[in-house]
């Protein structure tokens, strides 16, 4: 079966920096996706990732690595707005999006 | 710009009720989705259209209907609601061409439907 695996909660300072996982199994790959989702709102899209290496956005950085079914999303100088869920999904060889369970990132001060 | 919008935001409603949830895009992107999102879970796939005119069943497609007949309209149907179709249910969009191609998701906000 395709399983997207990241952590359920994270916890984390202001003005620090902290990078949340994603693993996944799937049947073939068209690219990785990071979203970011405020409690009660709609997820907004961050990053999308379809070669290895990193990808720089401002404070927000995103990695994949193909071979190793891995990615990560990087958060620099972390802002109590900062505080959301962080949903990774994958494209797979019907191009059809996997979606992890998302990741609860709490900031504290 | 609106974006996407759905309608209605929050709805209770009895087991055994017909509910349509309404989307309406002014993108003119070709392609739109509709997700559940349950605890725990991540978003799972109810039905989705690349075209005006065409629809798909995604993961989750029992009990539920839509249909597409113009570019911006995408409403989702539910036939007699029962209490497992309780969730938050999101109406998304993308400018894609071919099926599932698809670069950046627009979400609308959302619609909570609490069935009893």
């Amino acid at each position: 079966g395709q399983n997207i695996d990241q952590p359920t909660e994270m916890t984390a300072t202001e003005g620090a920096i902290v990078q949340i996982n994603c693993t996944y199994q799937t049947s073939g790959f068209n690219g990785l996706f990071w979203y970011q989702q405020h409690a009660g709102e709609a997820p907004t899209f961050l990053s999308y990732n379809v070669l290895d290496g990193l990808e720089e956005k401002g404070r927000f950085s995103s990695f994949l690595s193909r071979s190793k079914g891995y990615s990560y999303l990087l958060l620099k100088e972390l802002q109590m707005k900062d505080s959301a869920s962080y949903l990774c999904a994958v494209m797979d060889s019907n191009y059809q999006l996997i979606w992890g369970a998302g990741t609860k990132l709490i900031i504290k001060p | 710009i609106a974006g996407i919008t759905q309608a209605p935001t929050s709805q209770i409603l009895a087991a055994g009720r017909r509910m349509t949830l309404r989307c309406t895009q002014d993108m003119r992107h070709n392609a739109m989705y509709w997700y559940r999102q349950d605890l725990g879970l991540g978003l799972r796939l109810i039905h989705y259209s690349n075209t005006a005119g065409t629809t798909g069943k995604g993961e989750v497609p029992d009990g539920y209907s839509v249909s597409r007949a113009n570019t911006d309209d995408f409403p989702l149907t539910l036939a007699s609601a029962v209490p497992s179709q309780t969730s938050v249910y999101f109406c998304a969009s993308s400018d894609s061409s071919t099926e599932f191609t698809t670069g950046e998701l627009f979400f609308g906000e959302g619609s909570r439907l609490t069935v009893l």
